[in-house]
């Protein structure tokens, strides 16, 4: 019963440097989304794909690639890491649309540190 | 813009002591409003969905309501294994909109 699996689950960059974080789901759910958690803030979405070989955009994208090459996986890039990236990062999968159904599936988040 | 905002944003209650938490959205044509569960160092668990006003929703000593303009979660009795983030979220396209989340502690 691994469901989602986020690795790594701690990092600490370096300003400039890149990263690539990897969402696993075992779930053979459609839908995958990327979100940020930062204190006060809640949870903002970065990136979703609504199915294999799709991506689109959320509300905080700028500075973060992702790709869907395969359908149990979820790769959040960074190119070029900022301060600002330091944050909480959580996938999360669902068997239908989110918007629809509202049932989430979530890993247990990575915490990535930018110095 | 579509704005969910969840009050207080922290909660201190002891064991036994009921209260409710409060989500307030501003969304045209509401398509359901879901809670989350979120311990400390895990990811949020899925709790409810709530689709149209007067709704009610119940699991253990959590009940659910929703109104026109808002959604009520309700402790009754609390434990200290009720201790959590609760999250309210709202659905856009194919994507959820989080409120920031309440805290609540619950002493023994």
């Amino acid at each position: 019963n691994a469901g989602v699996t986020q690795t790594p689950k701690f990092r600490v960059l370096k300003t400039g440097q890149s990263m690539t974080l990897l969402c696993a789901q075992d779930m053979n759910h459609e839908y995958m989304y990327w979100y940020r958690q930062d204190p006060g803030m809640g949870l903002r979405l970065i990136h979703y794909s609504v199915g294999e070989g799709t991506t689109a955009k959320g509300e905080v994208p700028d500075g973060y690639n992702v790709s869907r090459l395969k359908k149990q996986n979820f790769l959040l890039g960074l190119e070029s890491a900022a301060p600002s990236q330091t944050s909480v990062y959580f996938c999360a999968s669902s068997k239908t649309s989110g918007g629809a159904s509202g049932e989430l599936f979530f890993g247990e988040g990575s915490r990535l540190t930018v110095l | 813009e579509d704005q969910v905002t969840q009050s207080p944003e922290a909660l201190r209650l002891q064991e036994g002591e009921s209260s409710s938490l409060n989500c307030s959205y501003t969304v045209s044509g509401l398509r359901g409003l879901f809670w989350y569960r979120q311990d400390p160092g895990k990811g949020p668990e899925f709790l409810f969905t709530l689709y149209s006003a007067g709704e009610e929703k119940e699991k253990e000593r959590l009940k659910a309501t929703l109104t026109k303009k808002e959604s009520f979660l309700h402790i009754t009795a609390p434990k200290p294994e009720d201790s959590a983030t609760y999250l309210c979220a709202v659905p856009r396209g194919y994507k959820l909109s989080f409120g920031a989340g309440t805290t609540v502690t619950v002493r023994a």
